[in-house]
């Protein structure tokens, strides 16, 4: 099955960890990218990377990190940094028709 | 300012009503426009996808776009139970094949048996 999938689901940090999201696809996928949804607001993008080991900052990555050093895979680190870490993190990844698909998401929790 | 507005709802129905689920948008960079359909702890699902004006159908979906007026709608037949989740609507603009989309809030849908 061609799609994508993240790890864990659910996820608890405690105060000052850094934590780390998985994202992987095999869709083939030149494009991959990370956002944030918080209840009542609607996505927001943290990072994209269009290529293997490149990436540009979207409107909220101060506080996360991420790399791409697969195209199949595009991990985020949400440090200790992020003051308010708490929600659910989406990534997807687009083709040649400029659609993005979305993974199941990681729901974050900061104990 | 938001870039993109979407009311929030919630919106109930009875089933089997048409549904009409809309968004505005302030940026005229934007030329492709789509809905994704979210149920609760779940990932956004692509529905409709269209580029600049002009309305799209699929099934009981129709997708509609009024860039003059900077206006998109999404309508829903026939609506069942199933379509019970929130409806996000996302554009971004042209130019290349990546990059950021910018979503509204979100419209939580609910119908009832």
């Amino acid at each position: 099955d061609g799609g994508i999938t993240q790890s864990p689901k659910y996820l608890f940090r405690k105060e000052g960890q850094n934590v780390t999201l998985s994202c992987e696809q095999n869709l083939n996928h030149d494009a991959m990218y990370w956002y944030r949804q918080d209840p009542g607001q609607g996505l927001r993008l943290i990072y994209y990377s269009q290529i293997v080991n490149d990436f540009q900052k979207g409107d909220i990555a101060e506080g996360y990190s991420v790399s791409r050093e697969k195209k199949e895979s595009f991990p985020l680190t949400v440090t200790s940094a992020q003051k308010n870490p708490t929600a659910f993190y989406l990534c997807a990844s687009s083709g040649t028709t400029n659609e993005q698909f979305f993974g199941p998401g990681t729901r974050l929790t900061v104990l | 300012q938001k870039e993109v507005e979407q009311d929030p709802g919630p919106l109930s129905v009875p089933e089997g009503a048409i549904v009409s689920l809309n968004c505005t948008y302030s940026n005229s960079a934007f030329q492709y426009f789509m809905w994704y359909r979210q149920y609760s702890r779940k990932g956004p699902e692509l529905l409709m996808y269209t580029y600049s004006s002009g309305n799209k159908e699929d099934g009981r979906f129709t997708a509609q776009v009024d860039k003059s007026s900077k206006y998109i709608s999404l309508f829903i037949r026939d609506s069942q139970p199933s379509d019970s989740a929130t409806y996000l609507c996302a554009m971004r603009a042209g130019g290349t094949s990546y990059g950021k989309l910018t979503f509204g809030q979100g419209t939580i849908l609910t119908v009832h048996p």
